[in-house]
């Protein structure tokens, strides 16, 4: 079965400095879409960014950058030039082609970000 | 604005009622799905649609029901079955249920067994 898992279930970071967030999870697919969602004080979630199993290239956008190492399963989030809007919660997840391609969730790391 | 709307915000139910939380989106979206979120336990699947008229259970099912009549609209039932229906409701959909696809979320729902 496929899980995900995050450890840190709570993160600091100073302004303008980088904070790396942490996810691994479990699969025996090849093939597959691993996503990090923030979700602010307002509960909405928002796609951050997204990366193909098979694209060995790390996925950016903008001050956010992942490293993926598929060997090790290992999926972190980088957010560069920390801002006090990045404060939220972010959710680690991997989207599986069964039961009507669902999301599977990571328990969630809240980031504080201190001015 | 094309989006998911999700009411009401906040719900407060007693003991043995039945309560509906609505989740309405106008993306022209196939697939649709309910997830509950507690505390440190992340986001749990209840139900998802993939088409209109059909609908399947997910991760946490029990003490839940859906319909799918329209494509647009997929309310969520909490009934009284549900041992522990305290908890933050999200709807979300997406186009289909192809992996590459991100789900796009409506800003849920507070429902509060008094």
């Amino acid at each position: 079965a496929q899980t995900v898992t995050q450890s840190q279930p709570e993160m600091s970071v100073q302004e303008a400095e980088t904070v790396t967030l942490s996810c691994t999870y479990d699969t025996s697919e090849s093939d597959y879409y691993l996503f990090w969602y923030k979700q602010p004080p307002s509960r909405q979630m928002i796609l951050v960014i997204r990366q193909e199993a098979y694209k060995q290239q790390n996925a950016t956008e903008n001050r956010f950058s992942v490293n993926f190492q598929k060997a090790a399963k290992s999926f972190s989030l980088k957010i560069s030039d920390s801002q006090l809007g990045d404060a939220a919660m972010y959710f680690c997840a991997y989207r599986i082609y069964n039961q009507g391609g669902k999301l599977i969730f990571g328990q969630g790391t809240e980031l504080s970000v201190k001015p | 604005d094309g989006g998911i709307t999700q009411s009401p915000k906040y719900l407060f139910r007693k003991e043995g009622q039945n309560v509906t939380l609505s989740c309405e989106q106008n993306l022209n979206h196939d697939a649709m799905y309910w997830y509950r979120q507690d505390p440190g336990q992340g986001l749990r699947l209840i139900y998802y649609s993939q088409i209109v008229n059909d609908f399947q259970k997910g991760d946490i099912a029990e003490g839940y029901s859906v319909s799918r009549e329209k494509k647009e609209s997929f309310p969520l039932t909490v009934t009284s079955a549900q041992k522990n229906p305290t908890a933050f409701y999200l709807c979300a959909s997406s186009l289909d249920r192809e992996k590459g696809r991100e789900l796009f979320f409506g800003e849920g729902s507070r429902l509060t067994v008094l």
